[in-house]
């Protein structure tokens, strides 16, 4: 069955440093997607970046970036410069199928709070 | 920018009323979802649609119901709401390519009483 654990429920951080939030997952299918959204107390979920099972290259999107290791099924999010508006839960997913046909559908994490200190 | 939208953003209500959630998107999405999340707890899938007239159960079993009737209109119905139905419900959508992300709207925040 697919999984995503994530096994921090909460981390602090110093503004201005980096901060990595763990992601693991399991599945039988080669071809999948994964994703990092984050949700502020106000409750919306804001997509961050994603990563295809296929892609060459770890993403990179403004302060954030992905640190995905196949072998080890891992897909940790890596925040750097930290501010104070990154305060929020972050949830990994994975979404089956990378090509037509898929569902789109995604399993989630069950997060990390991450407290930015000023 | 996403343009997804759920009404009401927050809802009190009596035990035993009907309620719908609306959830609408301008992005012409064929594919759209429900997800019911506890506070501090991970999204479950109750509910997809492929397309209009296409729709699924999802993952976490719901009383819930829903219609597709047109592409961008999403609603989801409790025909008699308990206390075990409050909850955060999010509405979100998805391009066909399987590598764009689902957008969200803003949830509906749902208590009853």
């Amino acid at each position: 069955a697919q999984k995503i654990t994530q096994t921090q429920p909460g981390m602090f951080v110093q503004e201005k440093e980096a901060v990595t939030l763990d992601c693991t997952y399991d599945t039988s299918d080669p071809s999948y997607g994964l994703f990092w959204y984050k949700q502020p107390s106000s409750g919306e979920m804001i997509f961050l970046i994603y990563q295809g099972s296929y892609d060459q290259q770890n993403a990179t999107e403004g302060r954030y970036s992905l640190n995905f290791q196949k072998a080890r099924k891992s897909a940790n999010l890596v925040i750097s410069a930290s501010q104070l508006g990154d305060s929020a839960m972050y949830f990994c997913a994975m979404r089956e199928g990378n090509y037509g046909g898929a569902t789109n559908k995604l399993i989630f994490g069950t997060g990390t709070l991450l407290a930015v200190q000023p | 920018e996403a343009d997804i939208y759920q009404t009401p953003r927050y809802l009190v209500i009596g035990t035993g009323k009907k309620i719908t959630l609306e959830c609408s998107q301008t992005m012409g999405h064929d594919k759209m979802y429900w997800y019911q999340q506890d506070p501090g707890m991970e999204l479950h899938l109750i509910h997809y649609s492929y397309g209009v007239n296409s729709t699924e159960k999802g993952d976490l079993s719901s009383e819930s119901t829903v219609s597709r009737i047109r592409t961008e209109h999403f609603p989801l119905t409790l025909e008699s709401a308990r206390p075990s139905h409050t909850s955060q419900y999010l509405c979100a959508s998805s391009d066909h390519q399987s590598n764009q992300p689902q957008h969200f709207g803003d949830g509906t925040r749902l208590s009853i009483l």
